[in-house]
């Protein structure tokens, strides 16, 4: 079975641009959520769609925002962009999006904001 | 609020040593726990995770953690590092309190490095 897939891979953006990252989840899961990585940092938890519907947020500006379609698979963009912006983006997916399933986390995307 | 302090950003242990990376975490009711592993330029694996039950949780390739509650600490453990254990790793809580969303909050992480 394939596993959760992003893209693009790579991707670089001038300051002030805005930027779309897309996800599919694992085929059966409904939930998909998306983190933050920046360079030495543990991930950063961006937000959390289950069944088309925003279940949790994180302390990111309103520059961010997502959406689930629905097949599930999930789109995260950011406007605006700003140096600190870069990271790699993160996308995972699981059944439920609850604590006690496993989330299985996709390659990423890694953006380069100049 | 929760969060979580892995303690060492760096570990360097030599082929066939005990691999010990530390992680202690506050969370305000019994979270969830779990180890992933990330190798450079790939997503996260996930090794373990403790949820309920044994409190000793044997992972993939070899790994486990033992949950300490009154430690609050969950540190992962190995009795015997190979060369393809090098990489970074985090541990992570969930809470699965009111809304238990699966929001992972994760330390800074800890990068392994095994010498020959």
């Amino acid at each position: 079975d394939a596993g959760v897939t992003q893209s693009p891979t790579h991707l670089i953006k001038t300051r002030g641009q805005q930027v779309t990252l897309r996800c599919s989840p694992i085929s059966g899961h409904k939930s998909v959520s998306w983190y933050q990585q920046v360079l030495g940092q543990g991930p950063q938890f961006i937000f959390q769609y289950y069944e088309k519907e925003e279940r949790g947020r994180g302390n990111f500006p309103d520059r961010f925002s997502a959406r689930q379609f629905p097949n599930y698979s999930s789109e995260l963009n950011v406007n605006a962009l700003l140096l600190g912006d870069s990271a790699l983006y993160l996308c995972a997916s699981s059944h439920t999006g609850t604590a006690d399933y496993e989330q299985y986390f996709g390659p990423g995307t890694r953006l380069t904001v100049t | 609020a929760q969060s979580v302090t892995q303690l060492g950003s760096h570990v360097s242990v030599s082929e066939g040593a005990l691999v010990l990376l530390r992680c202690n975490y506050s969370s305000s009711v019994p979270p969830y726990l779990f180890w992933y592993v990330q190798y450079p330029n790939q997503g996260l694996q996930l090794l373990l995770k403790y949820t309920t039950g044994a409190t000793l949780v044997k992972g993939i390739n070899g790994f486990e953690a033992e949950f300490k509650k009154s430690e609050t600490s969950f540190h992962l453990t190995k009795p015997s590092a190979h060369m393809s254990d090098a990489a970074e790793y985090f541990c992570a809580v969930s809470d699965r309190g009111s809304g238990n969303t699966g929001k992972l909050i994760f330390g800074q992480g800890t990068t392994l490095q095994v010498k020959p």
